[in-house]
């Protein structure tokens, strides 16, 4: 079946640096996607959303860009923080969610 | 305020034995979620319920595996039989609309090991 998948499982930055986690999906009929952030031993939490009427969505030091013609998007957290490691996974919501494996995100020092 | 809440926190069953999982959604909330965790996946979805009716259980791995939420509030994943493939985290979402299309809140999980 179609899947949404992600492009590196861990990806290692400094902190104070940008990070940038892609993800790829299949569904050309998705229209709405959703990056979750995952701590141990915790659920998924809500960091930012994108329609597909959009191309770009920007929060507080995060930003989701959406690539329709490639199905591809990305969650930019600039600044990274320590605070930031995490398990971070892209979802396309199809009423259920549509979770991909995840990239975990390790901020050293 | 009051979020998403499971429980227990962690289950420890048996082969064999039945489980029953609790989700507390957030109050007022319309649809509820289960997902299944595997160790360093993404989760599953297994079933939806809009108020009491259950939508969608095509998630659900097998005939062993069984969801209500009676009175369209708290809900139970029930599962029968335990076996060690059956060993996951067990995720529950709210959302506030009907259809599902705004943002999940998820609860903590609870972390089943069947032995």
């Amino acid at each position: 079946g179609e899947s949404v998948g992600l492009h590196l499982p861990t990806l290692s930055v400094q902190e104070g640096d940008n990070s940038i986690i892609n993800c790829a999906y299949s569904n050309s009929a998705s229209d709405y996607f959703i990056w979750y952030k995952q701590e141990s031993g915790k659920g998924p939490q809500f960091i930012i959303d994108i329609r597909s009427n959009m191309d770009k969505r920007q929060g507080q030091r995060v930003t989701v860009l959406l690539n329709k013609t490639v199905k591809h998007l990305s969650l930019q957290i600039a600044a990274t923080q320590p605070g930031d490691s995490a398990v971070y996974f892209c979802a396309e919501n199809l009423n259920a969610l549509n979770f991909g494996k995840g990239t975990s995100l390790l901020v050293t020092p | 305020g009051a979020g998403v809440s499971q429980s227990p926190r962690y289950k420890v069953a048996k082969r064999g034995q039945d489980v029953a999982l609790r989700c507390d959604p957030i109050s007022g909330h319309v649809s509820l979620f289960w997902y299944q965790q595997a160790l360093g996946q993404g989760p599953e979805f297994l079933t939806y319920f809009q108020n009491e009716a259950q939508l969608d259980k095509s998630g659900l791995p097998s005939d062993r595996f069984f969801a209500e939420r009676p009175e369209g509030s708290v809900s139970t994943l029930k599962i029968q039989r335990t076996q060690q493939e059956d060993s996951a985290v067990y995720l529950c979402a709210s959302s506030l609309s009907r259809f599902g299309t705004d943002e999940q809140y998820f609860g903590p999980g609870t972390r089943l090991t069947v032995t």
